[in-house]
């Protein structure tokens, strides 16, 4: 079963805009993770939000973090083409040391 | 050290034979895992270790799977008997105790049963 969920699955836009993808998850977590993953390729860690943590920045990225609602989301401004990809919200449930990931959501960035 | 290394990155093979892949884990990591990728999916946890020590499995993975990672370093994953279902990206990550960096991927092994 899978722990965490990206919404939308798919989302296509202008290179220069801004792209916002959402992650909701079930239970408890000790800290929250957002991966790319260009095609065919393996994962790339991209930013962790600890559990007490409300928000981070990482250059062009924004992760924000609810745990009330639990749910995230991860910001990127002024997108480029080059950040087409699929992005994963990945969840260690709490008492875990495993990441459990959502489906992904698939960005596409034209120019 | 340049990250995780997953070898091969292609592996074609024939229903009902055996096939192994290895991943080198960043050397200084002691967490390894073993995640299964198919289209369209996220990848879904298959097994990890802590040092040589198998510390979790998942229920998808049956009794045709097996992972080894003798002495903490590199660590091999054996299927045997593949069936068509077992097609699929496998992928290997490594961290340091309790991920506080994150985990970092391998590049991953594709694997076509045929």
């Amino acid at each position: 079963s899978q722990q965490g969920e990206e919404d939308p699955q798919a989302l296509s836009i202008q290179e220069g805009e801004n792209a916002t993808m959402n992650c909701s998850y079930k239970t408890s977590i000790n800290n929250l993770q957002w991966y790319r993953q260009n095609s065919g390729r393996g994962l790339v860690h991209l930013i962790l939000i600890r559990s007490n943590e409300r928000e981070k920045h990482s250059g062009r990225l924004r992760v924000t973090l609810d745990t009330s609602k639990k749910s995230s989301s991860l910001l990127i401004t002024a997108s480029r083409a080059a950040d087409t990809a699929s992005y994963f919200c990945a969840t260690e449930p709490g008492g875990s040391y495993i990441p459990t990931f959502g489906r992904g959501t698939s960005l596409i960035v034209h120019p | 050290d340049t990250g995780v290394s997953q070898d091969p990155r292609h592996k074609i093979t024939k229903r009902g034979q055996n096939v192994t892949f290895r991943c080198d884990p960043i050397s200084e990591h002691n967490r390894l895992y073993w995640y299964r990728q198919t289209l369209g999916q996220g990848p879904e946890f298959l097994t990890y270790f802590q040092n040589e020590a198998q510390l979790e499995k998942s229920r998808l993975l049956s009794d045709r799977f097996s992972a080894e990672r003798p002495k903490g370093s590199f660590s091999t994953l054996e299927i045997q008997r593949t069936e068509q279902g077992d097609s699929a990206m496998y992928l290997c990550a490594s961290s340091l105790a309790q991920g506080r960096d994150g985990y970092t991927f391998g590049s991953g092994t594709r694997l076509t049963v045929v």
